[in-house]
């Protein structure tokens, strides 16, 4: 079936630094999403991708869409405390939603 | 609008045992889904419905039992819990025309020994 591999798997940084992180998968999807979700939380959704390329940005946060559609990277800027959580890509296949593993991310103060 | 809703918030079961995880949501959203989380493998999805009266399996359909009876509720059924169904797990759900996005409850921590 349809895998994502998302990395890393963690990440630890300072508060203030830019943080990056990246969706692969050996199969196209038409639609990336990322999500957020705080502990003992469901998951919240930030941006949708609907186009290959496609530069998409909500506040602090960019995501793209690649252009092989294989790929998409989620970029964080200027971190602060609450950014505190697991990230996760999910791309589109067949109508159903496919998770990547996460990206825990911590922000040390 | 209270969101997505689902109950229990946590649940311990012995091996066997039958219960039902509720979910509901009140935006009005045809697609709803069930989901677990375990760690280190993201979110799998166990079965979806696309509207009231129809349901899909999803990626780990085995163990598991649906059903769409109205628009706002879709529960899922465990009749023999097994210790491998220990898991969070998170009902979701959606408009028809934004399929992919989904929008989570608070999630189920359940725990069967």
């Amino acid at each position: 079936g349809q895998q994502l591999n998302q990395s890393p798997q963690s990440m630890f940084i300072q508060e203030g630094e830019d943080v990056s992180m990246n969706c692969t998968s050996s199969s196209i999807f038409n639609t990336w999403l990322w999500y957020k979700q705080d502990p003992g939380e469901g998951p919240v959704l930030l941006i949708a991708l609907y186009k290959a390329g496609e530069l998409t940005s909500n506040g602090r946060l960019t995501a793209q869409f690649g252009i092989t559609r294989k790929d998409s990277f989620l970029n964080i800027s200027a971190s602060i405390p609450s950014d505190v959580g697991i990230y996760f890509c999910a791309g589109q296949w067949g109508g159903k939603l496919i998770f990547g593993q996460g990206t825990e991310l911590s922000v040390k103060p | 609008n209270a969101g997505v809703t689902q109950t229990p918030k946590f649940q311990v079961l012995k091996t066997g045992q039958s219960m039902t995880l509720q979910c509901a949501q009140d935006m009005n959203h045809e697609y709803m889904s069930w989901y677990r989380q375990d760690p280190g493998m993201g979110l799998r999805l166990i079965h979806y419905s696309v509207g009231a009266g129809i349901t899909d399996q999803g990626e780990v359909p085995n163990g598991y039992n649906v059903s769409r009876s109205t628009t706002e509720d879709f529960p899922l059924r465990l009749l023999s819990a097994a210790p491998s169904q220990t898991s969070v797990y998170f009902c979701a759900s959606s408009y028809e025309g934004g399929y992919y996005e989904q929008y989570f409850g608070p999630g189920t921590r359940l725990t069967v020994t």
